[in-house]
């Protein structure tokens, strides 16, 4: 099973700053295949990025992917109030599927 | 748009069954891999079972093996969780959601509250 750890368990950052969330991967990653997800409060999951670095549709510019070997980051710029929310990454490139445990955003 | 709604969540104790259902809408059911995701009060998201278009083919996380089957109704536009031997642990809200040919899931439903408590 693929583990990914997220860091840093939670943020927080002013409006207008960038966030920059990581996700690292126990293993090589199939085709990159790793998606991140904004849950808010009371609220199914949003997809954000998927294939490690393609936005849904949808979805702001502000957010964007990358990868480099088993890391992965979520970049979000110019944060806003509404960018609050619990952020997940997932890999579905092996079974199983798994998610990290999340990276708590917080807007000051 | 995609619409998926599921219902059958509810309070059962341990030991106990549920049938949770997903009814979809907005896309054409049966050319979709379909999901089921779980998520504990508190807790992140952990997915629990997949299911193909025909049907043929399922997989399960480990923690439900044995005890859960995922099926679907493509005359119906539906998808169904079959909970048996519900645990503590499994109390959870569940989500169905509908996805991508690579495997994420951009459409997901609201959830429905399962709680397995004597």
């Amino acid at each position: 099973e693929i583990v990914l750890t997220q860091s840093p368990g939670a943020l927080s950052l002013s409006p207008g700053e960038r966030a920059t969330l990581s996700c690292r991967a126990s293993q090589f990653v199939p085709s990159a295949y790793v998606a991140w997800y904004q849950q808010k409060p009371g609220q199914a999951p949003r997809v954000l990025i998927y294939g490690a670095s393609s936005r849904a549709t949808g979805i702001t510019d502000r957010f964007s992917g990358s990868v480099s070997g088993r890391d992965f980051t979520l970049t979000i710029n110019r944060l806003e109030p509404e960018d609050i929310a619990i952020y997940y990454c997932q890999q579905y490139g092996d079974s199983p599927i798994t998610f990290g445990q999340g990276t708590r955003l917080e807007i000051k | 748009q995609v619409q998926l709604v599921e219902s059958g969540g509810g309070l059962v104790k341990p030991g106990g069954s549920l049938k949770l259902s997903c009814a979809a809408s907005g896309f054409t059911f049966s050319d979709y891999f379909m999901s089921w995701f779980r998520q504990a009060p508190g807790k992140g998201l952990e997915w629990v079972s997949y299911i193909g278009g025909g049907g043929a083919t399922i997989n399960y996380a480990d923690s439900v093996k044995g005890r859960f089957t995922i099926s679907r109704d493509n005359a119906k536009n539906s998808l169904f969780l079959q909970m048996n031997s519900l645990r503590a642990e499994d109390t959870a809200v569940y989500y169905c959601a509908r996805d991508d040919s690579t495997g994420y899931s951009p459409h997901w439903g609201q959830g429905t509250l399962v709680s397995v408590s004597s």
